[in-house]
């Protein structure tokens, strides 16, 4: 079965440094790969998402991911991050084409604080 | 708001009794999915539907939970005799028709908290 590992749980940064979160999957096959977001009191948001294509994504607000099919790992960056960044961060994996599930396998999270 | 929407936000309930929980997809969409959250950890997926027809169901589905979509829109989710265990926070998800399931991309709602004493 699918996982997902989210390898840093708790991250703090300064304004304006530079984030990066790492996610890496189990499933060697095609693969569809998400980046949620949950800020504070809110329900999780649609962050980037890849299917297929370039393997460098960006998505809203700054944040762009990249998938490298070697290495099993689909990483989010910011280059500048702000205090509103503030919030958890969830990596999700859907492998539909091997084996047949529509359902999302989410990593654990990585809570992001930024220091203003 | 054409968001997805559950209700009620948030459940406290005693430890034997039945609960409910309701989702309302987006509009058009066909897709509708489960999903519980515990403290710390990403969703967990429970149950797809597509239209009316449950496809996909979890093994952390026990017997005592049910869902239903009668009518392909909106979805309830019934757990009986709750334990203490069952305390989460229980996400509903869904996407649109297309893309063969392939490409879909889920929306959630904000979820119902379910507090077990």
């Amino acid at each position: 079965a699918q996982s997902v590992s989210q390898h840093n749980h708790h991250v703090i940064l300064s304004e304006a440094a530079s984030l990066e979160l790492g996610c890496n999957y189990s499933y060697g096959g095609t693969v569809n790969l998400f980046w949620y977001v949950q800020y504070p009191g809110q329900h999780l948001q649609l962050l980037l998402k890849y299917f297929s294509g370039d393997p460098l994504v960006k998505g809203i607000k700054g944040f762009e991911a990249e998938f490298i099919k070697s290495k099993f790992s689909f990483n989010l960056r910011k280059p500048s991050v702000q205090w509103s960044d503030t919030a958890e961060y969830f990596c999700a994996v859907k492998s539909p084409m091997d084996t047949g599930r529509r359902a999302l396998t989410f990593g654990s999270g990585t809570r992001l604080q930024v220091q203003p | 708001d054409t968001g997805v929407s559950q209700d009620p936000r948030h459940k406290i309930t005693k430890r034997g009794q039945n609960v409910t929980f309701r989702c309302d997809p987006i509009s058009e969409h066909n897709r509708l999915y489960w999903y519980r959250q515990t403290l710390g950890q990403g969703p967990e997926f429970l149950t797809y539907f597509q239209n009316e027809a449950q496809l996909e169901k979890s093994r952390l589905l026990s017997n005592r939970f049910s869902a239903e979509r009668p009518k392909g829109s909106f979805s309830t989710l019934e757990i009986q005799r709750t334990e203490q265990g069952d305390s989460a926070m229980y996400l509903c998800a869904s996407s649109p028709a297309g893309g063969g399931g392939i490409t879909d991309t889920q929306y959630f709602g904000p979820g119902t908290r379910l507090t077990v004493l």
